[in-house]
């Protein structure tokens, strides 16, 4: 399978404790970037990368949000001292710079108890 | 698996029939347009896109149908299936900018 992966698919924790997410986005695919989507809505913008270099932040991106892209692969998304509002799933979607067409992974569904 | 789209709008055809799905999007400045089906528990999968330049794209059994005058998206789907039952987003890329904004979902549901 060759397209976007994410690990893991659904993940379960206390409220205050910190959460990592991964995405491996489709090979060669330079550009990577994060949505968060709620029940009812359409996703919504977090971050992206071109290569390693992280290129636009949403507002929704609080202090407690953080990604990175080391090496410009994978990704991760890690969120500290999770909020009962941070319950959402977590999409990752990557692309060509020269094609705009975003790709998804399956995403990782947050539930912050 | 978890409902995507809990109250969204919902249109509901006989399999077999056309299905038209529309879609306002926001920014009159934005020049790429991208349809997804996302299915319970499962991220957005492309369906087709189109660019400002263009007027109307076809695909297999779908065709989006972009009306730039009035902001206004449309997603055709010929002879729907059952497995065309899904939510569907329509999606926007702004001139400046790599992010999607998406619109509100539609509910499709397909009988038989």
């Amino acid at each position: 399978d060759t397209g976007v992966s994410q690990n893991p698919r659904h993940k379960i924790t206390k409220r205050g404790q910190n959460v990592t997410f991964r995405c491996d986005p489709i090979s060669e695919h330079n550009r990577l970037y994060w949505y968060r989507q709620t029940l009812g809505q359409g996703p919504e913008f977090l971050t992206y990368f071109q290569n390693e270099a992280q290129l636009e932040k949403s507002r929704l991106l609080s202090d407690r949000f953080s990604a990175e892209r080391p090496k410009g692969s994978f990704s991760t998304l890690e969120i500290q001292r999770t909020e009962q509002g941070d319950s959402a799933m977590y999409l990752c979607a990557s692309s060509l710079v020269v094609i705009e067409t975003q790709y998804f992974g399956p995403g990782t569904r947050l539930l912050v108890l | 698996g978890e409902s995507v789209g809990l109250h969204l709008p919902t249109l509901s055809v006989q399999e077999g029939d056309n299905s038209i799905i529309n879609c306002a999007y926001s920014n009159s400045a934005s020049d790429y347009f991208i349809w997804y089906k996302q299915e319970s528990g499962k991220g957005p999968q492309f369906i087709i896109d189109i660019r400002s330049n263009m007027d109307k794209r076809q695909g297999q059994r779908v065709t989006v149908l972009l009306n730039k005058t009035v902001k206004h998206l449309s997603l055709q789907i010929a002879a729907t299936q059952p497995g065309d039952s899904a939510v569907y987003f329509c999606a926007e890329i702004g001139v400046g900018t790599d992010k999607l904004i998406f619109g509100t979902g539609t509910r499709l549901q397909v009988f038989p």
